[in-house]
């Protein structure tokens, strides 16, 4: 079946630094690709997504890449500030199967 | 902004009860889903749900687990005969489509089975 991996399972970075996260996934088919962000006792919430007939797109500091030939794609922080602090799952195919999560915290 | 509703936000049940979960997916929706996190794990997905039957169901929905929609707004999540490791978060979600579009989750039902 569909397998997505995440790295890192954590992540460290100084308020203002940039994180990046990056997921492979195996099926072939996957067309649809979003990140979702969760805070500590929360819901999942859509942060960007992006469809396979893309390969970047932009939304403020958060921006996703899409390399469907080596089938991995990437969420980009850029000017990451404490409230960005939270667990960021990637997910790929229409079912949304999600990666393990990666914990990403931003220090003052 | 509309939003995803799920009743209990927090359920304890004894090993072997049955458990219903409840859910009111966004109204203009049209497809369903629930999902399992067990505490400090990823989201799993369960099953998914259209036009009044299942399209798609994950290994972990076994015969012990079923899903209804019983009226035009309900979706509900039925545990038949609980274990210790059904213990965690369940979330409901929604979406307008059925491909390459984003979900809804509600907040979720802490389930713990003691």
């Amino acid at each position: 079946g569909e397998n997505v991996e995440q790295h890192p399972s954590t992540l460290s970075v100084q308020e203002g630094d940039s994180a990046v996260i990056k997921c492979t996934y195996s099926d072939s088919a996957s067309n649809y690709f979003p990140w979702y962000k969760q805070e500590l006792g929360k819901r999942p919430q859509l942060i960007i997504d992006i469809r396979s007939n893309v390969g970047e797109k932009k939304d403020q500091r958060i921006a996703v890449t899409l390399n469907k030939t080596a089938k991995h794609f990437s969420l980009h922080i850029t000017e990451t500030q404490p409230e960005d602090s939270a667990v960021y799952f990637c997910a790929a195919t229409d079912k949304l199967i999600f990666g393990t999560g990666t914990r990403l915290q931003v220090f003052p | 902004e509309p939003e995803v509703t799920q009743t209990p936000s927090h359920q304890v049940t004894q090993m072997g009860q049955e458990v219903i979960l409840r859910c009111v997916p966004i109204s203009n929706h049209l497809y369903f889903y629930w999902y399992r996190q067990i505490l400090g794990q990823k989201v799993e997905f369960l099953v998914s749900f259209y036009n009044n039957e299942i399209s798609e169901k994950s290994e972990i929905f076994d015969d012990q687990f079923s899903v209804e929609r019983p009226d035009g707004s309900n979706f509900t999540l039925k545990i038949r005969s609980t274990k210790l490791e059904d213990s965690a978060m369940y979330f409901c979600a929604s979406s307008d489509a059925e491909f390459r579009t984003p979900l809804h989750f509600g907040n979720g039902t802490r389930l713990t089975v003691t």
